[in-house]
C-alpha cells in the first residue's frame, strides 16, 4: 500500500529564511503526490499536486514542491517564510485506482520573528 | 461558495453514550471522506463514498462505527457506545471524483469522550 513519511516532526524556521520540509514516499508505480496546510482548529487546504509531469510544480502561498523518483521524495519549499506560514503541513499519497488519500504524520512548522 | 460544513464543532459526552457526526459536502462533489485525527495516530481514513455508495470502509476501527450518506448532500458518523479511546478531532471531506486528491475538509467536529 502506498505510504508517505515526514522525517520531521517539528521544524523551526526564521521569518524570511527559506523552508525544506521532508517527505518521502513509498509506492510501486508513479505516485500522486500532494501537500496539504493545517492551520490551528482548521481543516486542512490543499497547497499543490503532482500527478506527472514538470517535476518542480508550484502551490498557492508561494510554495514548490519538487518529485525525485530517484530518492522517492516530494519536498515542499518556500524561498522565504512569512509569519502566517506558522502551521501543520501534511504531504499525502494517491493512486489511480482510488481517490482517498494517505497522509503522514505531519510536521508542525514554528516561525520566529 | 460554501465550503464542507460538520456539526457539532465540539462535542463532550461521557463513555457509553451515542455520537452522532454530521457533514454536509460541497455541492457537486460527489465523493466524501471521513478522516479522524488524532496526536498517536496522525490523520487516518475512516470510510469514503462515491455517489453515495460506501467504498472502502476498511479504515473503520470497529463495529461501534458506523457511517451512512443517504444523498448527496449529507453524511453521518455514528459512534455508538463510545469510548474514551475515540476522542480525536472528526474530519469530512469532499472532492469531485474525476479531480484525485483534491480534498476539500471540513473544519473538524472534536470529540471527547469522558
Amino acid at each position: 500500500a502506498q505510504s508517505v513519511t515526514q522525517p520531521d516532526i517539528h521544524i523551526t524556521v526564521s521569518e524570511g529564511a527559506s523552508l525544506e520540509l521532508r517527505c518521502n514516499y513509498s509506492y510501486g508505480a508513479t505516485p500522486y503526490l500532494f501537500w496539504y496546510v493545517q492551520s490551528p482548529g482548521q481543516g486542512l487546504q490543499l497547497l499543490l499536486k503532482y500527478f506527472s509531469g514538470d517535476t518542480l510544480v508550484q502551490g498557492i502561498k508561494g510554495f514548490e514542491a519538487e518529485f525525485k523518483r530517484s530518492q522517492s521524495s516530494f519536498n515542499l519549499r518556500k524561498p522565504s517564510v512569512h509569519w502566517s506560514d506558522a502551521a501543520e503541513y501534511f504531504c499525502a499519497v494517491g493512486s489511480n485506482s482510488g481517490y482517498a488519500l494517505n497522509f503522514g504524520k505531519g510536521t508542525s512548522l514554528l516561525v520566529t520573528p | 461558495d460554501a465550503g464542507v460544513i460538520q456539526s457539532p464543532r465540539h462535542e463532550v459526552t461521557e463513555m457509553g453514550q451515542e455520537v452522532t457526526l454530521r457533514c454536509k459536502p460541497i455541492s457537486g462533489h460527489n465523493s466524501l471522506f471521513w478522516y479522524r485525527q488524532t496526536m498517536m495516530r496522525g490523520l487516518e481514513l475512516l470510510i469514503y463514498f462515491n455517489n453515495n455508495v460506501p467504498i472502502d470502509d476498511s479504515g473503520m476501527p470497529e463495529d461501534r462505527f458506523s457511517a451512512k450518506m443517504p444523498n448527496a448532500s449529507f453524511s453521518t458518523l455514528k459512534i455508538q457506545p463510545s469510548e474514551p479511546r475515540d476522542s480525536a478531532v472528526y474530519f469530512c471531506a469532499s472532492s469531485r471524483r474525476q479531480v484525485t486528491g483534491e480534498l476539500f475538509f471540513g473544519e473538524g467536529s472534536r470529540l471527547t469522550v469522558l
